[in-house]
């Protein structure tokens, strides 16, 4: 099943830098888009969230764009801090229906900030 | 700020062995979820939870998987026997409407 795709394994910004992550979809029926946080050995953190109905959330030193026709959305952290470092999980749901809740995940970015 | 708890953190069990994950989610919310992750996979879905029934599961939930809300706090997770392949991080989570809060996770390992 891969209906959420981070298709980066890895990244890796120098501090202060931009951080660019990005994820893909296939379904269409995905209207609600999460990106978490996540630490070893701890449950994944919630950052920051998109409707479909919009394009850009803007939290702090986080963006999510969102592209539906392209079915891509990433996230931009700015400036990147060594404290960032974490996998960074995109997830997908419907947020209406017998299925609202569900979170379909990619397979996670591994970021690291370097000093 | 609000957790949701889970206990315990790491569960070691013997194959065949029955085991109850504890979660006790944010006491506002309506939504109740499981998720897993094997180690070095994506987290996955298994079930969800709302108005003291079972909204959906996934494949994975079969048969040996069971979810209950005995009380207004608690909120388990059932396995009645246990297979090598169950080991991994179980997550709980909660939501009033979106924005999804995880607990710490537990780690089954069945030997």
């Amino acid at each position: 099943d891969q209906q959420v795709k981070q298709n980066s394994p890895s990244l890796s910004v120098q501090e202060g830098r931009i951080s660019i992550l990005n994820c893909d979809y296939t379904n269409s029926m995905f209207d609600y888009f999460l990106w978490y946080k996540k630490y070893p050995a701890e449950g994944p953190t919630f950052l920051i969230s998109i409707s479909s109905i919009k394009d850009k959330n803007e939290d702090g030193r986080f963006t999510v764009f969102l592209n539906k026709s392209a079915k891509h959305l990433s996230l931009h952290i700015v400036p990147s801090q060594p404290g960032d470092s974490a996998v960074y999980f995109c997830a997908a749901a419907r947020a209406g229906g017998t299925s609202y809740g569900k979170l379909t995940f990619g397979q996670g970015t591994i970021l690291t900030v370097h000093p | 700020e609000p957790e949701v708890t889970q206990t315990p953190s790491h569960q070691v069990t013997q194959m065949g062995q029955e085991v109850i994950l504890r979660c006790v989610p944010i006491s506002n919310h309506l939504y109740f979820y499981w998720y897993r992750q094997i180690l070095g996979q994506k987290v996955e879905f298994l079930v969800s939870f709302y108005n003291n029934e079972i909204s959906e599961k996934s494949e994975i939930f079969d048969d040996q998987f069971s979810v209950e809300r005995p009380d207004g706090s608690n909120f388990t997770l059932k396995i009645r026997s246990t297979k090598l392949e169950d080991s991994a991080m179980y997550f709980c989570a909660s939501t009033p409407r979106g924005g999804y809060t995880f607990g710490s996770g537990t780690r089954l390992t069945v030997v």
